[in-house]
């Protein structure tokens, strides 16, 4: 079941530079999207979201763009902090808030200083 | 910030032992949920809860799981008879639905090891 998938495993960044990570999704019927941070031995920490009648969604250094022809999510981070270091998980449910998150396998992004 | 909390943090467990992890949901919340993670894997989604039953459940969440909301702060998830593949950390979400759609907010998870 790869209804969420982030291609890239990892990702390196130099500190203050922009970090974008990608999401692609094949379920027409997904109405959310959101991104998580996860820390070891930490549950994920919600960061953003966005709903599919938005293309834009913006919370300070962070922003998810949605392209929903291209089935495409980015999370834009800029700038990059050593704190921002951790595993990124895109997941999207359906239009009630109640439904499931269906979860991609995770970009680990490393902040270079 | 209000938090979910996970209790224990790693359960050590024989197989076919049977085994409760709890978790106490943010305390408006009216939609729980659990999730597993096996160990290099994606986070799967098990079972969501909402008025005392169960909302929905996925191909993983058989008969030898369980869930159960036994008073009106802990929710609990029991497997009734423990298999290696069982191994996983475990996370409960919850989240608010009251008003506008909102996000699911999870606790820092149980290691569950079957031996």
């Amino acid at each position: 079941d790869q209804q969420v998938k982030q291609n890239s495993p990892s990702l390196s960044v130099q500190e203050g530079r922009i970090s974008i990570l990608n999401c692609d999704y094949t379920n027409s019927m997904f109405d959310y999207f959101l991104w998580y941070k996860k820390y070891p031995a930490e549950g994920p920490t919600f960061l953003i979201s966005i709903s599919s009648i938005k293309d834009k969604n913006e919370d300070g250094r962070f922003t998810v763009f949605l392209n929903k022809s291209a089935k495409h999510l980015s999370l834009h981070i800029v700038p990059s902090q050593p704190g921002d270091s951790a595993v990124y998980f895109c997941a999207a449910s359906g239009r009630f808030g109640n439904e499931k998150l269906t979860f991609g396998t995770g970009t680990r992004l490393t902040i270079i200083p | 910030e209000p938090e979910v909390t996970q209790t224990p943090s790693h359960q050590v467990t024989q197989m076919g032992q049977e085994v409760i992890l709890r978790c106490v949901p943010i305390s408006n919340h009216l939609y729980f949920y659990w999730y597993r993670q096996i160990l290099g894997q994606k986070v799967e989604f098990l079972v969501s809860f909402y008025n005392n039953e169960i909302s929905e459940k996925s191909e993983i969440f058989d008969d030898q799981f369980s869930v159960e909301r036994p008073d009106g702060s802990n929710f609990t998830l029991k497997i009734r008879s423990t298999k290696l593949e069982d191994s996983a950390m475990y996370f409960c979400a919850s989240s608010d639905r009251e008003g506008l759609w909102q996000p699911q907010h999870f606790g820092d998870g149980t290691r569950l090891s079957i031996l």
